[in-house]
Order: structure tokens, then C-alpha cells, then sequence
């Protein structure tokens, strides 16, 4: 299995772009996860979905910040209008729902820089 | 709410000795899952070990082990024969086990702020 994908693995945009990022979850995984990552902050979950319906999104910062699940092996995170404070790597995570022990697989995750 | 504490922002280990890495949780729940993930300076983020809070046996893998001491809400990473490879940060995670409305039963990581290891020759 080729893992978690994410693209791109490096963003570098300016302040006011849209930005967005994309993820196809491992096969048969019905667990879909978004987590940024910053120094100050650390590792926090932004939303997850369950069979692509959003189950938590109290994560997701402001209205600037969307996600979407159209299908079971795609998810997109976006950022409109991107701002300095919205770098970070953000990592999206899948799981299945039985034999894994409840094991999220990460995906090498997308380092954004905004200017 | 629950919350992860990491203590030890940064730790060494001379190569294959052994290391403890601490980490404590704030929890009211009963039913919840711990973790300790690891990331190298890749950024991958790895599953190291993981522990049900209703067993009480500690978790082993190869050479990491754990020391779970649920009324204490505590979960120690032991690491033995530290290698080279294994500098890294470590995260403890905690997962409250929840029952959504379309039946499922897993929730969210929420991780402590890490520990950096390194491990030297």
C-alpha cells in the first residue's frame, strides 16, 4: 500500500492567496484526520470525518478555514485568504475503523509557508 | 477537557542504554486509548506503541515498553539499547474511545508538546 498521500509537500504563497491542500487516505480506511503542527502550538486536530462525514470540526480556526470529503479516497483542506499565522506542516491522518487498534497512519504532510 | 503533558522537552541517551521518556494525561473518562508516536527529523510521524486503559498489562514492543499507571494518569515510554535511529521526537498521544452518530467509535488525538531524544554514539 502506497500510505497516506499528500500534495504538495511544500506551499509557499502570499498573504491573501487561497491555498489548498489535498489528501488521499490509505484504501478502505473510513477515518479521515487533519492535524497542523506549529512550535507554539504543537500538534492539534483541525477536523476529522467518519465514512466522509465531518464528525468534529471545533479544531478549524475561523471561517478561512474549509474541508471537504467529496468521496471516500479524497480530502481537501482550504485556506482563503491565507495569512503569516497559517504556517505550519499540516499532516492528514487516516484510520480504519476495525483490526488496528485504533493506529492513525500519517501522511508526510505539507509544510506551508505564507509570506 | 483532557490534556497531555510532556516534561521533558529534551533528553539524551549515550547509545544502547536506556532511556525513559515521561508523559502524564488529565482525563474524567474510563475508556480511552494511549500512544507514543514518533517523528525523525523526516517529519513522518510513526506509531511506536500503543495501550488500552483497560488492560492493565503494560505494552511491549521489541525494545520499547511502557509503564502505564492508570490512577496516577501516567504513561512513561521506556526505550532499551537506544540506537542511532532512534533520535527523534516523541509524542504522547491520548484518544477518548466515543460512539458517533453513524456508529462509529474512534475519536481524535490530542498530543502532548513532545520530547526531543537524542541519542548519541
Amino acid at each position: 500500500d502506497a500510505g497516506v498521500i499528500q500534495s504538495p509537500r511544500h506551499e509557499v504563497t502570499e498573504m491573501g492567496q487561497e491555498v489548498t491542500l489535498r489528501c488521499k487516505p490509505i484504501s478502505g480506511h473510513d477515518y479521515l484526520f487533519w492535524y497542523r503542527q506549529t512550535m507554539m502550538r504543537g500538534l492539534e486536530l483541525l477536523i476529522y470525518f467518519n465514512n466522509n462525514v465531518p464528525i468534529d470540526d471545533s479544531g478549524m480556526p475561523e471561517d478561512r478555514f474549509s474541508a471537504k470529503m467529496p468521496n471516500a479516497s479524497f480530502s481537501t483542506l482550504k485556506i482563503q485568504p491565507s495569512e503569516p499565522r497559517d504556517s505550519a506542516v499540516y499532516f492528514c491522518a487516516s484510520s480504519p475503523s476495525a483490526g488496528s487498534g485504533y493506529e492513525q497512519y500519517f501522511g508526510p504532510g505539507t509544510r506551508l509557508t505564507v509570506t | 477537557a483532557q490534556t497531555v503533558t510532556q516534561s521533558q522537552p529534551e533528553m539524551s541517551v549515550q547509545e544502547a542504554e536506556t532511556v525513559t521518556l515521561s508523559c502524564t494525561y488529565d482525563t474524567s473518562e474510563n475508556n480511552y486509548y494511549l500512544f507514543w508516536y514518533k517523528q525523525p527529523p523526516s517529519r513522518q510521524m510513526i506509531l511506536v506503541i500503543r495501550q488500552e486503559a483497560y488492560k492493565q498489562q503494560n505494552a511491549t514492543e521489541n525494545r520499547f515498553s511502557v509503564n502505564f499507571q492508570k490512577a496516577a494518569k501516567s504513561f512513561s515510554l521506556k526505550i532499551s539499547d537506544s540506537q542511532l535511529g532512534d533520535t527523534a521526537m516523541y509524542f504522547c498521544a491520548f484518544m477518548k474511545h466515543i460512539v458517533n452518530y453513524y456508529g462509529g467509535s474512534q475519536g481524535n488525538l490530542i498530543f502532548g508538546k513532545g520530547t526531543k531524544l537524542s541519542v548519541k554514539p
